[in-house]
């Protein structure tokens, strides 16, 4: 039983083009976040909500939308894709908003390449 | 605000030795930090927290680490490496404005030579 399931695994798509992916948890918890990987490994949170309110949104082009329909799922939707999109991007849940006092569970990743 | 340097992009040991990773935060207030790991091409695992309790931190798999205030440090170690330690090790710290929001170093990449 995954705890944190993202699809797709992989997305391979042109510029320009739109797309999603999906994350869900198991877990029961109120709170999941989006996270980008770039080549470099470095690691930055884009988004989080809790109990399907936005609770955090970082400096991202409006291209990017998150879309939480319950608690248990977190999508994000990219449009009008650019090469500099392309990275790893994670989604991650925990039970409250609080790091101190609530581990954050990672889901596998999903590796986006826009050619 | 606060950050946090990994001092080394790459460490290699061989197995049965010593590790040390080393991370160094920046704060204005009693951090909490944080390691995590990522196994390639997996997610990310925390392993151990520091919140103010003990400055002696156990975590998962035989790791550990110290928060030293006076040296604003929070290094990694384990006594012996195994070779399925070889992964990505991120040290972390929260932010202190509402958001609390994880703000992670670079990344020290563990390779463990048999």
């Amino acid at each position: 039983d995954t705890a944190v399931s993202q699809t797709p695994k992989y997305l391979v798509t042109q510029m320009g083009n739109d797309k999603s992916i999906k994350c869900e948890q198991n877990l029961g918890h109120d709170t999941m976040y989006w996270y980008k990987q770039d080549s470099k490994k470095f690691l930055k949170i884009m988004f989080s909500y809790n109990n399907k309110e936005l609770i955090i949104n970082e400096t991202v082009p409006n291209r990017f939308s998150p879309k939480s329909p319950d608690k248990a799922h977190l999508n994000l939707h990219i449009n009008s894709l650019e090469l500099g999109d392309s990275a790893v991007y994670f989604c991650a849940s925990s039970q409250g908003d609080i790091p101190s006092y609530n581990e954050q569970f990672f889901g596998p990743g999903t590796r986006l390449t826009v050619l | 605000a606060q950050s946090v340097t990994q001092l080394d992009s790459h460490v290699s040991v061989s197995e049965g030795t010593p590790v040390l990773l080393r991370c160094n935060y920046s704060s204005s207030y009693s951090p909490s930090l944080f390691w995590y790991v990522q196994h390639p091409n997996k997610g990310l695992q925390l392993l151990l927290k520091y919140t103010s309790a003990a400055t002696l931190v156990k975590g998962i798999n035989g790791f550990e680490a110290e928060f030293k205030k006076s040296e604003t440090s929070f290094h990694l170690t384990k006594p012996s490496a195994h070779m399925s330690d070889a992964a990505e090790y991120f040290c972390v710290v929260t932010a202190m404005d509402s958001s609390y929001k994880l703000i992670f170093g670079s990344g020290t990449r563990l390779l463990v030579r048999p």
